[in-house]
């Protein structure tokens, strides 16, 4: 069975400082990796996903996270989060071959303090 | 293109009774999960199906059933409600089975039950 640990439930940081919110996953087999927001009575929106290829993915928004298969990392990273940047931060894997479902860590709670 | 839909986006229940949510995945998405979100709990797999098939279950007592029609679209019903079944429910399509295919996530309906 696969499972996802989200190893700080909340993170208070400043505006324009840096952020990295911790993943760890544990999986016998290979897995795909995600990261999705949740905004305030909203559903998930995906971040960014790591498949294969190179172990840093970036999204859009200036988010990026780097696959640690060694340490079974997936740590998601800003180097200036805005205001608009508050919210839930979920961390998920899911099976190569099997099964779609996702598994989910508990969340991370990302407050920016202006 | 119209984003995964849920309906309704809010429910009072009472003890004992059912409830039937509705989902309505992206056009041309085949594939769609169910999560239930929780506090306490987190995000928890449901059920996944495609091609009007249930694929894969999650660990969840028979009170909790789901089906989905030809067009794709997708209901859960909950019999015999119990007060720890409050909880967020969120849908996903994707195009098809597979961690590969991104899951795009519905508003969810949030569900209370008294």
């Amino acid at each position: 069975a696969q499972s996802v640990t989200q190893l700080d439930s909340q993170v208070p940081v400043f505006e324009e400082a840096p952020v990295e919110l911790r993943c760890n996953y544990s999986s016998s087999v290979s897995v795909y990796l995600f990261w999705y927001v949740q905004y305030p009575n909203q559903g998930l929106q995906l971040l960014l996903k790591y498949l294969s290829g190179s172990t840093l993915v970036e999204s859009i928004n200036g988010f990026e996270a780097e696959f640690n298969k060694s340490q079974t990392s997936f740590h998601l990273r800003k180097p200036s989060v805005h205001i608009s940047d508050t919210a839930e931060y979920f961390c998920a894997v899911s099976l190569i071959q099997g099964a779609q479902k996702l598994v989910f860590g508990q969340g991370t709670r990302l407050t920016i303090n202006p | 293109k119209a984003g995964v839909t849920q309906t309704p986006r809010y429910l009072i229940k009472t003890r004992g009774q059912q409830v039937t949510l509705s989902c309505s995945p992206i056009s041309g998405h085949r594939s769609v999960s169910w999560y239930q979100q929780t506090p306490g709990q987190g995000l928890q797999f449901l059920f996944e199906y495609f091609s009007e098939t249930q694929r894969n279950k999650g660990n969840f007592p028979g009170r909790f059933s789901g089906r989905q029609f030809s067009n794709s679209r997708s209901e859960m019903n909950v019999s015999t409600l119990e007060l720890g079944d409050s909880a967020l429910y969120l849908c996903a399509s994707s195009l098809a089975p597979g961690g590969v295919y991104e899951q795009y996530f519905g508003p969810g309906t949030r569900l209370t039950v008294t």
